[in-house]
């Protein structure tokens, strides 16, 4: 079945640091990927997506390249802040073999602390 | 325009008893589905539901069902409450359903916590 593995947490970084949360994933069809966020407390929101191999997907300032032949989709930022932490997760969305509906797979989450 | 909405936000119930979540879509969504968020752990997903219709069902027992009503809206059940069904009860909304691209969204979930 499908599954997403993603590196575990916590990660600490300092602020403007390089970040790279790597996210690898096993699926029969073709998924698409997506990094949701969760803030403390709350829901998750989506971050970025991409729907087609050697897509890239990018939103305030996180960017993430859907790989297939490396069955990877690695979240990256350039400069971290502090307002940056929370918990990430990496996701692939498909339709079983069943079909008539999308299933939507997560990775466990990694947690990211942004210290001054 | 409104999010996903949810509710209650918390709630505490003994083991045996049964709880029903609610959640409101996104005006115009028609597909609702439900995961279960153990804490420290990515979502699971339990339903998806489609013009009022269950198209989905993920690994859960059969204490667990949910029905969408005429206007997109949707309740959780679980029945005979066991501790291990602690966690967190995420809602998500997307137009339609079946394409892998479709984005879910999501509400603020539902905390429950069962003694």
């Amino acid at each position: 079945g499908d599954s997403v593995t993603q590196m575990e947490g916590p990660v600490t970084l300092s602020e403007e640091a390089f970040l790279t949360i790597n996210c690898t994933y096993t699926a029969t069809g073709y998924p698409s990927l997506f990094w949701y966020v969760q803030y403390p407390g709350e829901g998750l929101q989506l971050l970025l997506k991409a729907t087609k191999a050697d897509d890239k997907g990018s939103n305030k300032g996180f960017e993430a390249t859907y790989r297939k032949e490396t069955t990877s989709f690695h979240l990256e930022k350039g400069s971290v802040q502090v307002s940056d932490s929370a918990v990430y997760f990496c996701a692939l969305s498909d339709n079983p073999r069943s079909g008539g509906y999308q299933k939507v797979t997560f990775g466990t989450g990694t947690k990211l602390q942004v210290i001054p | 325009d409104a999010g996903v909405t949810q509710s209650p936000t918390h709630l505490i119930k003994t083991r045996g008893q049964q709880v029903t979540l609610r959640c409101s879509p996104i005006s115009g969504h028609k597909s609702v589905s439900w995961y279960q968020q153990v804490l420290g752990q990515g979502p699971q997903f339990i339903f998806q539901y489609y013009e009022k219709e269950e198209r989905g069902r993920g690994n859960f027992p059969d204490r667990f069902s949910a029905r969408q009503f005429p206007n997109y809206s949707s309740e959780l059940n679980v029945n005979a409450l066991l501790l291990g069904d602690s966690a967190l009860y995420l809602c998500a909304s997307s137009l339609g359903v079946g394409a892998p691209q479709e984005t879910q969204y999501f509400g603020p979930g539902t905390r429950l916590l069962v003694l």
